[in-house]
């Protein structure tokens, strides 16, 4: 099956500043969700990008099919960013998502 | 629209007890999903149906998982005897996938809000 790489694994950020987490992937895709995993547990759907790029406030993403990669952007972090971010795509073979180990990132006042 | 139901929300039981997970997809999806979570092995899938079939259940652990649909709007996961490694949040997940005479669907799966379970 398809392999996904996420980096970094873990990721401080003050309040206000920017990151860009990063997701390989071994295959072709035709879908690639990110999501954000809450303290709380939940899964929130962030993006649906198996291609091209996506802005929604604060968070953009880029998915590079060709070449085998997706980025996710948060600009001006707050606190409630924290938690684990998980990039899933979908290989061309099957309905289901292959999920990252996730970047688990933490927003200090 | 509710999203994803799952229930119970929690589950504590002993070991060799059975246990019974529940989910309530998207009304109008027509893929369902359940997914586990475990520190050990991060989020993996387990089975997954379309049209109320089960289509790929490699990722079940082993005989004392079963999974079933009886319905577009019902499924279920059960573990007999349970064990202190099944220990984990169990997702369930909905989509709607392309199909028939519809449009492409963007097939983008929605996640319920897990059932953390602990067997003792």
């Amino acid at each position: 099956g398809i392999q996904v790489e996420q980096s970094p694994p873990d990721l401080i950020l003050q309040e206000g500043a920017n990151s860009t987490l990063r997701c390989n992937f071994s295959d072709s895709v035709n879908n690639l969700q990110w999501f954000h995993q809450n303290p709380w547990g939940q899964l929130i759907n962030l993006f649906y990008i198996p291609s091209g790029t996506k802005q929604n406030g604060r968070l953009s993403a880029t998915t590079v099919a060709t070449e085998r990669y997706s980025l996710l952007y948060i600009s001006s972090s707050q606190t409630t960013d924290s938690g684990v971010y998980f990039c899933a795509p979908r290989d061309t073979g099957r309905r289901a998502l292959t999920f990252g180990s996730g970047t688990r990132l933490q927003v200090q006042p | 629209d509710a999203g994803v139901i799952q229930s119970p929300r929690h589950e504590v039981t002993e070991m060799g007890q059975e246990v019974t997970l529940r989910c309530k997809p998207i009304s109008g999806h027509n893929s369902l999903f359940w997914y586990r979570q475990t520190m050990m092995r991060g989020l993996e899938l387990l089975i997954y149906f379309n049209n109320n079939v089960p289509i790929d259940d490699s990722g079940m652990p082993e005989d004392r998982f079963s999974a079933k649909m009886p319905n577009a709007s019902f499924s279920t996961l059960k573990i007999q005897p349970s064990e202190p490694r099944d220990s984990a949040v169990y997702f369930c997940a909905s989509s709607l996938a392309p199909g028939g005479g519809l449009r492409v669907a963007k097939n983008i799966q929605y996640f319920g809000a897990g059932t953390r379970l602990s067997v003792l």
